[in-house]
């Protein structure tokens, strides 16, 4: 099974609108962290937000939110008042907790959303 | 901008070449990673380093070759390459312990690799 799930290939958004983009998660650990990045076409990877998964609050970076239901293990990514700059792939990702053995290095990548701001 | 720099930007090798691409990093972080990025696909791990030691192989192919000279460089040898190795290569960094959940990944711009 799929630890990150995007299911959003694409997405389309006129300039100055709200997008959410879809994210689940599988994981049977307690702590966890969940990050978006943000990729361009010149490759870049960006970090954009992150929230933990004790983190009551959802996390919020400028025009970024993070909508996170535990209960649903759903993670998705809001961006206001989109611009043409916003116009990339987008990648969900999680990093578990493996306290009984093993790091937690591994970041686990979802398969992408690739969103394109219209004007 | 980001503060991991890589490069070169774009390298082009034939496979019987030697060549390198090289990373820094100067946030202080303590653990340094390279990631293979085939074209619209998630990034995958291929190494970590975590104080400037190899903590991490993920299986990757001896004709890869990582080093970490200090803390603020990390380099990745290329000999004998194949054209499925052509990929976008991405270093990243990221504070102290591995183990800590919150410490968030940051990445360079990355090097595109055409193999020929």
């Amino acid at each position: 099974a799929q630890k990150i799930t995007q299911t959003q290939p694409g997405m389309f958004v006129q300039e100055k609108e709200a997008v959410t983009l879809d994210c689940t998660y599988d994981t049977s650990d307690q702590s966890y962290g969940l990050f978006w990045y943000k990729q361009p076409s010149s490759g870049e990877m960006i970090f954009l937000i992150y929230q933990g998964s004790y983190d009551e609050q959802n996390a919020t970076e400028g025009r970024y939110s993070l909508n996170f239901q535990k209960a649903r293990k759903s993670a998705n990514l809001v961006i206001s008042a989109s611009q043409l700059g916003d116009s990339a792939m987008y990648f969900c990702a999680m990093r578990e907790a493996r306290w009984s053995g093993g790091s937690n290095y591994k970041l686990t990548f979802g398969k992408g959303t690739l969103l394109t701001v219209n004007p | 901008d980001t503060e991991v720099t890589q490069t070169p930007k774009h390298l082009v090798m034939g496979m019987t070449n030697k060549k390198s691409l090289k990373c820094e990093q100067h946030m202080g972080h303590r653990a340094m990673y390279w990631y293979k990025q085939k074209a619209k696909k998630p990034p995958e791990l291929m190494f970590v380093y975590s104080y400037e030691k190899l903590s991490i192989n993920e299986s990757v192919p001896s004709r890869f070759s990582p080093e970490c000279p200090n803390s603020s460089l990390l380099n990745l040898h290329l000999h004998a390459l194949q054209p499925e190795d052509s990929a976008l290569y991405l270093c990243a960094s990221s504070q102290g312990a591995l183990r800590e959940i919150g410490n968030t990944i940051y990445f360079g711009e990355g090097s595109w690799l055409t193999v020929v």
